[in-house]
């Protein structure tokens, strides 16, 4: 049964810090992998989705890594800004014949302070 | 191009009533997943639909029921609340791999 775990649970750094946020799995048989992040009361935004064949994505200050055997993923946050206070999550996605299926963590509650 | 909406965005009912929530897609997106969010449990897959059809479901008891229109707008409907499905009700659309999601109905049951 696969297991998503992100960790730390909460990170709280100063403005204009570099910082990772990570993510890991337990079964390396994924389709892809996304990282979200979610406002206090709010739904989701999809920040990168990284296809199983790939090893990165990047978007702005973001760049998201993927290594399947090792079962880990990372999230690179530069020159960090109170705006990017938020939780991220990631999720994994897996099929089962045709039915696709998300596999979230709890989460990452990220505090950058002024 | 519109978001994801849902609504209402906030509800409040007692234990034992049932209750309806909506979504719009985004126009074009065929498929259309609903999440449970908790403070402990997290994100939690109720269900998806395409194109009219439930075609993946999660372990959620009977009581959680859904539907999608031709339009692709869906409702679920939640039947009998229980104290313990107060939560944030997401749902999510999308056309390939990438899941948008709409800002949530946030359900109190007392």
């Amino acid at each position: 049964k696969q297991e998503v775990t992100q960790i730390p649970a909460a990170l709280s750094v100063p403005e204009g810090e570099n910082l990772v946020l990570n993510c890991s799995f337990t079964d390396s048989a994924i389709y892809n992998l996304q990282w979200f992040r979610q406002d206090p009361g709010k739904g989701l935004t999809s920040l990168l989705l990284i296809q199983s064949s790939q090893r990165e994505q990047t978007s702005g200050r973001l760049n998201a890594s993927l290594d399947k055997s090792s079962g880990r993923s990372t999230l690179y946050i530069a020159a960090s800004q109170p705006g990017d206070s938020a939780t991220y999550l990631c999720a994994v996605t897996q099929f089962a014949g045709n039915n696709r299926k998300l596999i979230w963590g709890l989460g990452t509650s990220l505090a950058v302070n002024p | 191009k519109a978001g994801v909406t849902q609504t209402p965005r906030y509800l409040i009912k007692t234990r034992g009533q049932q209750v309806t929530l909506s979504c719009s897609p985004i126009s074009g997106h065929r498929s259309v997943s609903w999440y449970q969010q908790t403070p402990g449990q997290g994100l939690q897959f109720l269900f998806e639909y395409f194109s009219e059809t439930q075609r993946n479901k999660g372990n959620f008891p009977g009581r959680f029921s859904g539907r999608q229109f031709s339009n692709s707008r869906s409702e679920m409907n939640v039947s009998t609340l229980e104290l313990g499905d107060s939560a944030l009700y997401l749902c999510a659309s999308s056309f390939a791999d990438e899941q948008f999601f709409g800002p949530g109905t946030r359900l109190t049951v007392l």
